[in-house]
C-alpha cells in the first residue's frame, strides 16, 4: 500500500460549488499533516494544515480522521482561482506527498 | 531572505557536463530537502538534511548524484555527467523542524541537451 494515495481526478466544478477531496495515508504513526496546493509549473505552497480538532482557513476546511487513517479538504463557493492540483502530505524526517488531485474550476 | 532561493532558476547544459544546483533555506530552518519533478508527474525525493548531516539519501537516483550542506544552511546539488533523463525541475525545501511546515523554492528547471 501506497504511504499516501489521492484520487488523481481531474474534478471538474462548477464556480461555485462545495468540493471535497480525500487523502488515505498508511502509517498510523503519522503526527503531522498537510495540504499543498501546486499550481501549473510552479513550486508546491502550503494551503494549510490539518490538526486533529479540524480546521478552517475561509472557505477551506481540513479534518482528520485518525481512526480510518485519512484527511480531508472542502472547498466551498469554489472560485476559477481555486484550480490547481492539491496534494496531501505526511510529516516525518521526510515530507511525503500523495500524486495530488487536480481541480479544475468551471466558469 | 524571506523565503527559500535557488539558483539558477533554469539551467540548460550538454550531456556528460557537470551540473551544480544551489538552495539558501529559509534562515534559522535546521531541515532541507531536495525533490525532483518531471513534467506531470509527481514529486521524487531525493535527499534530506538535518543541520549538515544527511540521515536519507536513499533517493538519489544513482551515484552521480550528491549532495551537501554547510553551515546548516546553503545546500548545493551535483549532478556529474548530466544524462538527458536528468532534466526535470529541481526542488528545495526547508522546515524548522523535522515535522513542521515545509516551504518550497522555485525551482531550478534543468534541462540536458
Amino acid at each position: 500500500r501506497k504511504e499516501v494515495e489521492q484520487d488523481p481526478g481531474p474534478f471538474n466544478v462548477p464556480e461555485g460549488a462545495t468540493v471535497a477531496f480525500n487523502c488515505t495515508y498508511s502509517n498510523s504513526a503519522s503526527q503531522s499533516f498537510f495540504w499543498y496546493r501546486q499550481d501549473c509549473r510552479k513550486e508546491p505552497k502550503l494551503l494549510m494544515s490539518v490538526y486533529s480538532s479540524g480546521n478552517e482557513d475561509g472557505r477551506f476546511t481540513a479534518q482528520l480522521n485518525r481512526a480510518s487513517q485519512y484527511i480531508s479538504l472542502l472547498i466551498r463557493d469554489s472560485k476559477l482561482s481555486d484550480s490547481a492540483t492539491y496534494l496531501c502530505v505526511l510529516r516525518d524526517d521526510k515530507i511525503i506527498f500523495g500524486k495530488g488531485t487536480r481541480l479544475h474550476i468551471l466558469p | 531572505g524571506a523565503g527559500v532561493s535557488q539558483s539558477p532558476s533554469n539551467k540548460v547544459t550538454e550531456k556528460g557536463k557537470d551540473v551544480e544546483l544551489r538552495c539558501d533555506p529559509i534562515s534559522g530552518h535546521t531541515a532541507l530537502y531536495w525533490y525532483r519533478q518531471s513534467l506531470g508527474q509527481g514529486l521524487e525525493f531525493l535527499i534530506y538534511f538535518q543541520g549538515n548531516s544527511a540521515p536519507d539519501k536513499s533517493g538519489l537516483p544513482s551515484d552521480r548524484f550528491s549532495a551537501e550542506r554547510t553551515g546548516g544552511s546553503v545546500s548545493t546539488l551535483t549532478i556529474q555527467r548530466t544524462q538527458q533523463e536528468d532534466s526535470a525541475v529541481y526542488l528545495c525545501a526547508s522546515s524548522q523542524t523535522a515535522n513542521t511546515e515545509a516551504f518550497f523554492g522555485q525551482g531550478t528547471r534543468l534541462t540536458v541537451v
